[in-house]
């Protein structure tokens, strides 16, 4: 079964701070990773996209990584910001006619001052 | 260009009403896709339109259905409303779907009573 698992469901960190946040999947076969920040009642903004090829891309503090062996990708914050907290989700697309996409539940994010 | 919009932000319904949500992609964007998100579930794929077909559908009854119009806009309809039809409906658009960057609008804010 296609499943994507996030760590930690929840995370609080001081303001400066740096964090990794975790997503481990089991989806065969793979096309691409993303990950996602969601705002309280906004919808999601893609932050990075990888293929199999790509283990890692940055935008800006954020840096996503990928290791298609262990099938795991992490997200690492660098320098966080009060703006970062969010819901960051990670989705994996299945290959197959239509690229089916699979949601993580979501890593809760709170950056203190 | 403009960002995906969603129409209305938030609704209020009752059990046993039907309700019509309405989502504009990104000009020149041709795929749009559902989804619904709860705290409990978080994002789950409703279904997918391309070129006015429905390309593909998950996991929901029947209740819940859609359409594409010429113009791209795209329209959700859930009939004979439950309560735990109550979330966050978001929709996405992308230019062709598959293996694009979604975009998301804000989402419309149902909740049924």
């Amino acid at each position: 079964k296609n499943q994507v698992e996030q760590s930690p469901q929840s995370l609080i960190i001081l303001e400066g701070k740096n964090c990794t946040l975790q997503c481990n999947y089991t989806v065969s076969p793979f096309s691409n990773l993303r990950w996602y920040k969601q705002d309280t009642g906004r919808g999601p903004v893609s932050l990075t996209i990888m293929t199999f090829s790509e283990n890692t891309k940055s935008n800006g503090r954020y840096t996503a990584t990928l290791d298609a062996d262990t099938k795991q990708s992490s997200l690492h914050i660098t320098a966080s910001q009060l703006s970062d907290s969010a819901s960051y989700i990670c989705v994996v697309s299945a290959r197959g006619g239509y690229n089916k996409l699979i949601f993580g539940a979501g890593t809760r994010l709170a950056v203190h001052p | 260009k403009a960002g995906v919009t969603q129409t209305p932000r938030y609704l209020i319904k009752t059990r046993g009403q039907q309700v019509t949500l309405s989502c504009s992609p990104i000009s020149g964007h041709r795929s749009v896709s559902w989804y619904q998100q709860t705290p409990g579930q978080g994002l789950q794929f409703l279904f997918e339109y391309f070129s006015e077909t429905q390309r593909n559908k998950g996991n929901f009854p029947g209740r819940f259905s859609g359409r594409q119009f010429s113009n791209s806009r795209s329209e959700m309809n859930v009939s004979t409303l439950e309560l735990g039809d109550s979330a966050l409906y978001l929709c996405a658009s992308t230019p062709r779907g598959g293996g694009d960057t979604q975009y998301f609008g804000p989402g419309t804010r149902l909740t049924v009573l």
